[in-house]
């Protein structure tokens, strides 16, 4: 089993619909990090997130320490959002960014 | 700020020959990461410096790979020998505890080992 997990492994959606990434982690962990990695290849840092919620435009993440889970959630979807969304649990957080722990993504594709 | 700089995009060798990757930091972040992207095994870090120092390199997969940082703007990752299954695209990615979004990736290295 996967220390993170991430649900669903794929996605389609129709513009314009509310879209939640699921990502589920097995290990002690002191934050979680959400990647969105474009058909091209990039890969840009979104959030990076300890605890509640952090909002940045269309986009809001939400960590539950607790329950070992985040979500990504996107509003307003756009076919421009078509990526795919990886998250990754750090071990360790602080001025040594510790190892980190990747899920294998999900794929979104916004149709229009 | 020109973001985290690799070089070079794209690298086509033969199997056996060393192959280096090269990276450049956003000036200022003191930690830096090398991670492998496979379609098998998704990203993987190999290692990570902080302040020019490796901290873990557990994630190397063997002796053939080493990472050097000679100072704060400059690292890289050697492959000797190379082998086809070392086929991946390599991404350098820098930070700072003061940065609000976490890493700052690089456009990754395609390398392709025939």
């Amino acid at each position: 089993k996967n220390e993170v997990e991430q649900s669903p492994q794929n996605l389609t959606a129709q513009e314009g619909e509310f879209i939640t990434i699921n990502c589920s982690y097995s290990v002690g962990i002191s934050a979680l990090h959400w990647l969105q990695q474009h058909p091209g290849g990039g890969i840009v840092s979104l959030f990076m997130l300890s605890s509640g919620k952090k909002k940045h435009g269309r986009l809001i993440a939400t960590i539950n320490i607790q329950e070992k889970h985040s979500s990504l959630h996107i509003t307003a979807s756009h076919p421009r959002d078509s990526a795919v969304y990886i998250c990754a649990a750090f071990l360790n957080y602080g001025g040594s960014q510790g190892n980190l722990i990747f899920g294998k993504g999900t794929k979104l594709s916004v149709k229009p | 700020d020109a973001g985290v700089i690799q070089s070079p995009r794209h690298e086509v060798t033969e199997m056996g020959q060393e192959v280096t990757l090269r990276c450049k930091p956003i000036s200022g972040h003191n930690s830096l990461f090398w991670y492998r992207q496979t379609m098998m095994r998704g990203l993987e870090l190999l290692i990570y410096f902080n302040n020019n120092v490796p901290i873990d390199d557990s994630g190397m997969p063997e002796d053939r790979f080493s990472a050097k940082m000679p100072n704060a703007s400059f690292s890289t990752l050697k492959i000797q020998p190379s082998e086809p299954r070392d086929s991946a695209v390599y991404f350098c990615a820098s930070s700072s505890p003061r940065q609000p979004y976490g890493y700052t990736f690089g456009s990754g290295t395609r390398l392709t080992v025939v």
